[in-house]
């Protein structure tokens, strides 16, 4: 099975910060990584697929880069409605794994 | 609205079954493929089964298979997944997902979810 590794599992920042979330595979996954937020009783929301394709009504401040082993979530911007946590995934080949999530809290 | 709900979660015991439901609406349901994905306590995303959208092609996480059964009625736009021999290890958070239309293997929309507790 393939691991997904995220750093840091939690992070504390301010509205308007930059913000860069990293996800590490336990092996090469070329470009089959996609980032979700997820916030507490609601459905998760994919953000990035192919690990830079920004999904559909998915805020410009979101981006996401890498390939093959490490890769990046970056908010350009902190907004309030961004305070959630954010799982990376790979859909490189089953089992599909996520990675452990990280908590963006409010500083 | 385009939206997944899922259903028939709650308390049951060890060994015991259960089956949970997501119903879809507001897109045609049939072409895509669909998936089972549960959060446990405290912890990650864990994705538990996939079908396709005419359920030819069917897949299990090891930690489920011979135990949890997906199925789904294109007629009722519904998806199912049938536990049995449940474990305390499998209280979480139940989320039923869909698919891209080329089976990219992520997920576009997310339901709530429905929480399941194995407990005596």
């Amino acid at each position: 099975d393939i691991q997904m590794t995220q750093s840091p599992s939690s992070l504390s920042a301010s509205v308007g910060d930059r913000v860069t979330i990293t996800c590490r595979a336990s092996q090469n996954i070329s470009s089959y990584l996609n980032w979700y937020q997820h916030k507490p009783g609601k459905a998760p929301k994919l953000l990035i697929y192919a690990a830079s394709s920004l999904q559909s009504g998915v805020p410009s401040r979101f981006s996401g880069r890498g390939s093959g082993t490490d890769f990046t979530l970056t908010i350009s911007s902190l907004q309030p409605e961004d305070f959630a946590t954010y799982f990376c995934q790979q859909s490189y080949s089953t089992p599909l794994t996520f990675g452990g999530g990280t908590t963006v809290e409010i500083k | 609205e385009v939206q997944l709900v899922e259903s028939g979660g709650g308390l049951v015991k060890p060994g015991g079954s259960l089956r949970l439901s997501c119903a879809a609406s507001g897109f045609t349901f049939s072409p895509y493929s669909m998936n089972w994905v549960r959060q446990a306590p405290g912890k990650g995303l864990e994705w538990v089964s996939s079908i396709s959208s005419s359920s030819s092609y069917i897949y299990y996480a090891d930690s489920v298979k011979g135990r949890f059964t997906i199925s789904r009625d294109n007629a009722k736009n519904s998806l199912y997944l049938q536990m049995n021999s449940l474990r305390a290890e499998d209280t979480a958070v139940y989320y039923c997902a869909r698919d891209t239309k080329s089976v990219d293997w992520y997920f576009d929309l997310w339901g709530r979810g429905t929480l399941v507790i194995v407990s005596s």
